[in-house]
């Protein structure tokens, strides 16, 4: 069974913010929860992680539920270049269970 | 520059035909993985290793085995391909595991007729 859950497809607006749910019902306390996007033809990017609490850096921002059973992924200002397919992941013991991805695509 | 590296990029094969892709990352990274993509499966995890000498079998490591002597290098072999073994293999590594960054190289596309 997929450790995390994720919608097939997004669409965003450009410049506007975009919000990228996904589920993870099953996570353990020691998972971190990942998110890396994939463009055509290239290995995947990392875009941001956390363990617990909520998260930014300089691409996106990150927020976990209480619960911890749920994220989502911000981009806060999507552009061309944010389109893509956005992998959320959980990791456990240093393995890594990628879910099947949201492609998000960005409309001028 | 850093980066993670894979050879070869695109490969034909035939069945039972004794394969290796090599990979090597210059970041002098402890943790190495491999993953194979399939449509509609996302990303899977075959084989990982925390260090030197230190391997751990991911969510599908049967038919792969690895190898890590060095550092820098974490070769995937496939000792007799198969067809379902067709599939798009990423190479990664981190500083130290599943509190860091991957870093991604570009991939290997395998084809097993």
């Amino acid at each position: 069974d997929a450790k995390t859950t994720q919608p097939n497809s997004m669409e965003s607006n450009e410049e506007e913010p975009v919000h990228l749910p996904c589920n993870h019902s099953t996570i353990s306390g020691t998972d971190y929860i990942h998110w890396y996007r994939q463009l055509p033809s290239q290995g995947p990017e990392y875009v941001i992680h956390g363990l617990t609490s909520n998260v930014n850096n300089r691409m996106a921002s990150l927020a976990i539920a209480e619960d911890r059973k749920s994220s989502t992924l911000i981009l806060h200002r999507a552009t061309l270049r944010d389109a893509a397919v956005y992998y959320c992941i959980l990791s456990s013991s240093n393995q890594f269970y990628f879910g099947t991805g949201t492609s998000l695509t960005v409309i001028p | 520059e850093a980066q993670v590296t894979q050879n070869p990029r695109y490969l034909i094969t035939v069945t039972g035909k004794k394969l290796t892709v090599t990979c090597s990352q210059n970041m002098n990274h402890e943790y190495m993985s491999w993953y194979r993509q399939d449509p509609g499966l996302g990303l899977r995890q075959i084989y990982y290793s925390m260090n030197v000498e230190a391997t751990d079998k991911g969510d599908v490591p049967e038919g792969y085995k690895v190898s890590r002597k060095e550092k820098r290098n974490f070769p995937l072999i496939l000792e007799s391909p198969s067809p379902n073994q067709t599939s798009l293999y990423f190479c990664a590594s981190s500083f130290q595991g599943a509190r860091y960054e991957q870093y991604f190289g570009p991939g290997t596309r395998l084809t097993v007729t």
